[in-house]
């Protein structure tokens, strides 16, 4: 079963809007891992966050983590057509392996 | 650095018969993946290596699935015999080390067709 849920399933935007996804998880975590799969550079990671981080930067990107209501945001500020993707959160706690929900799919039109 | 490497890109097979994946991860990872992406669906693990011991293949159906890593490198990923509901991508990926708080670096994938 797979633990990490996104919300929503799909997201259509214009360029230069923002965009954000949830992503909701069942148990406890100690790590959350955000990814972004498109047809040209396939899989791949964008950031991790800690359970005991609240809230992390890269460049675009800005993920929130509430373990609280074990939930996770992404945001990506200000996009572009090349952040069409579709974006996976994955979860994991111990030395288990990660979990991947089932994913937000974005369409930024120009 | 190089990347992950896998191959073949594309496979179509008829159900029965029989199918091999390879993958080549990033030079010094010890820790080796196979997830399983069928359309609309996140990755799946089926295994995972560390050097050339499994770590976990708990969702592996092991009647038809095997894979191994001999000299703790590279991997194959073989399907025996195939079944129409394995059409997927077949995704390698590699990490430093093992747990949920390494990036994982992963291949362009094998898409697969079983008809």
């Amino acid at each position: 079963s797979q633990q990490g849920e996104e919300d929503p399933q799909a997201l259509s935007i214009q360029e230069g809007e923002n965009a954000t996804m949830n992503c909701s998880y069942k148990t406890s975590i100690n790590n959350l891992q955000w990814y972004r799969q498109n047809s040209g550079r396939g899989l791949v990671h964008l950031i991790l966050i800690r359970s005991n981080e609240r809230e992390k930067h890269s460049g675009r990107l800005r993920v929130t983590l509430d373990t609280s209501k074990k939930s996770s945001s992404l945001l990506i500020t200000a996009s572009r057509a090349a952040d069409t993707a579709s974006y996976f959160c994955a979860t994991g706690s111990g030395y288990s392996t990660l979990t991947f929900g089932k994913g937000t799919m974005l369409l930024v039109s120009p | 650095e190089a990347g992950v490497a896998q191959s073949p890109r594309y496979k179509i097979i008829e159900k029965r018969q029989s199918v091999a994946f390879w993958c080549n991860p990033i030079s010094g990872h010890a820790t080796l993946y196979w997830y399983q992406q069928i359309l609309g669906q996140g990755p799946k693990l089926l295994i995972q290596f560390q050097n050339n011991g499994v770590v976990d293949d708990s969702q592996l159906p092991k009647d038809r699935f095997s894979a191994e890593r001999l000299k703790g490198v590279d991997s194959t990923l073989k399907i025996q015999p195939a079944k129409l509901e394995d059409s997927a991508v077949y995704l390698c990926a590699s990490s430093s080390g093992h747990g949920p708080s390494y990036e994982q670096y992963f291949g362009p994938g094998t898409r697969l067709t079983v008809t």
